[in-house]
């Protein structure tokens, strides 16, 4: 099984909707993080969270951690056409937390977003 | 420097060959990982260099595969003699250091095809 879970792998909306991507982790999360990535290019990185509780917001994208649930949502509000892409959550789940880039990442949500 | 560049953005191998993936971090970093995306397998780490030192290469195969970040020049990831199964996308990250709180930027990748 997946270190890191995502859901729903898929997601197909209508333009002006809202909508929310889970990540949820079997470890212990030091430090959660979310990139873009659309088809064939590099990732783009979103937000980071460290702490529990931590929420964040850029634009209409706004991400939250819940470190108890070992849990974090990507939320995006009044969906639009540019938002489509895969979306992955990446995390160190290293003990103790390495506190460097060695990331697991889950298996990504992709978003199609229908005007 | 507008981020982490990778070269060649595509790059095709006969089965035996070698192929050789070039990452310039950002200006400053002196922090390199390498990360590898397979098919149907998500993003999974690879290495972590700094500067003429390999910090955690947990996840490189053990055969044919070798990273280095010189003093001087790009990081290089090497893979001889690629088979079909190395056709992926290869990413590289750099950090400032060692501890980072801002994200880490990916570049945007190198696709083997090994044919």
């Amino acid at each position: 099984s997946q270190e890191l879970e995502q859901s729903p792998q898929s997601l197909i909306v209508q333009e002006g909707k809202n909508l929310t991507i889970n990540c949820t982790s079997s470890k212990t999360l030091y430090g959660l993080y979310w990139y873009k990535q659309k088809y064939g290019e590099g990732l783009i990185f979103l937000m980071m969270l460290q702490k529990g509780g931590e929420e964040k917001s850029h634009e209409k994208i706004t991400a939250k951690l819940d470190e108890k649930k070992q849990q974090s949502s990507l939320h995006i509000t009044a969906s639009q056409p540019s938002h489509a892409g895969i979306y992955l959550c990446g995390a160190d789940l290293n003990a103790g937390g390495t506190s460097y880039g060695k990331l697991t990442f889950g298996q990504g949500t992709i978003l199609t977003v229908h005007p | 420097n507008a981020g982490v560049m990778q070269n060649p953005r595509h790059l095709v191998r006969r089965r035996g060959q070698e192929a050789r993936l070039r990452c310039s971090p950002m200006k400053g970093h002196s922090h390199v990982y390498w990360y590898r995306q397979l098919p149907e397998e998500g993003l999974k780490f690879m290495v972590y260099l700094q500067k003429e030192n390999i910090i955690d290469e947990s996840g490189m195969p053990k055969e044919r595969f070798s990273a280095e970040f010189p003093k001087e020049g790009p990081s290089i990831l090497r893979i001889q003699q690629v088979v079909r199964g190395d056709s992926a996308a290869y990413f590289c990250a750099s950090s400032p250091g060692m501890k980072n709180y801002y994200g880490y930027t990916f570049g945007s990748g190198t696709r083997l095809t090994v044919v």
